[in-house]
């Protein structure tokens, strides 16, 4: 079946670094791919999405590019803030037959001032 | 601005006994889902919900598993007799739109940690 496996944390990162979160993506159709983000005390909230290769979701200086040849959908920011210390989610779901939504394990990520 | 809201936000139960998750969507929304995490595992889905009967269901959501909507704004989700598998933080969310018409964007609430002793 559909499946996303992201890359393990926990991720540590010094304010003003360059962030990579990776993705990958196994799916007998053509899925959109989303990152959720889940800030302390909060719920899972959507990030960006994507819904066809090649395009790329943005969103607070987060991006992701759909790769259909690579099967990939990393997440990366240029400069991260303190305030960017979350646990994200890839996922992918088959939009337009139904609502379900296959997610990743989560990647903790910890920004240092 | 609207959230989704979950209660407990933590429950300890013994093996065997019955729990009930509670959860209040965000008003206008007309679709509900129950997803969950087991500690180190992916997020999984459930159910899904809509129009005061289950859309659909996964493997994991056998016959102890039930979901009701008892009245205009409570969505539960019931578990009969627990078992230490249970363990896991389950999630509410909710949507405008669902099936063919879903956007990709559920609000979720913040979870709730079941413990099976």
């Amino acid at each position: 079946g559909d499946s996303v496996t992201q890359m393990e944390g926990p991720v540590t990162l010094s304010e003003e670094a360059f962030l990579t979160i990776n993705c990958t993506y196994t799916a007998t159709g053509y899925p959109s791919l989303f990152w959720y983000v889940q800030y302390p005390g909060e719920g899972l909230q959507l990030l960006l999405k994507a819904t066809k290769a090649d395009d790329k979701g943005s969103n607070k200086g987060f991006e992701a590019t759909y790769r259909k040849e690579t099967t990939s959908f990393h997440l990366e920011k240029g400069s991260v803030q303190v305030s960017d210390s979350a646990v994200y989610f890839c996922a992918l779901s088959d939009l337009g037959r139904d609502d379900k939504i296959i997610f990743g394990k989560g990647t903790r990520l910890h920004i240092l001032p | 601005e609207p959230e989704v809201t979950q209660t407990p936000s933590h429950q300890v139960t013994q093996m065997g006994q019955e729990v009930i998750l509670r959860c209040v969507p965000i008003s206008n929304h007309l679709y509900f889902y129950w997803y969950r995490q087991i500690l180190g595992q992916k997020v999984e889905f459930l159910v899904s919900f809509y129009n005061n009967e289950i859309s659909e269901k996964s493997e994991i959501f056998d016959d102890q598993f039930s979901v009701e909507r008892p009245d205009g704004s409570n969505f539960t989700l019931k578990i009969r007799s627990t078992k230490l598998e249970d363990s896991a933080m389950y999630f509410c969310a909710s949507s405008l739109l669902g099936r063919e018409g879903f956007s990709g964007e559920l609000f979720f609430g913040e979870g709730s940690r079941l413990t099976v002793l």
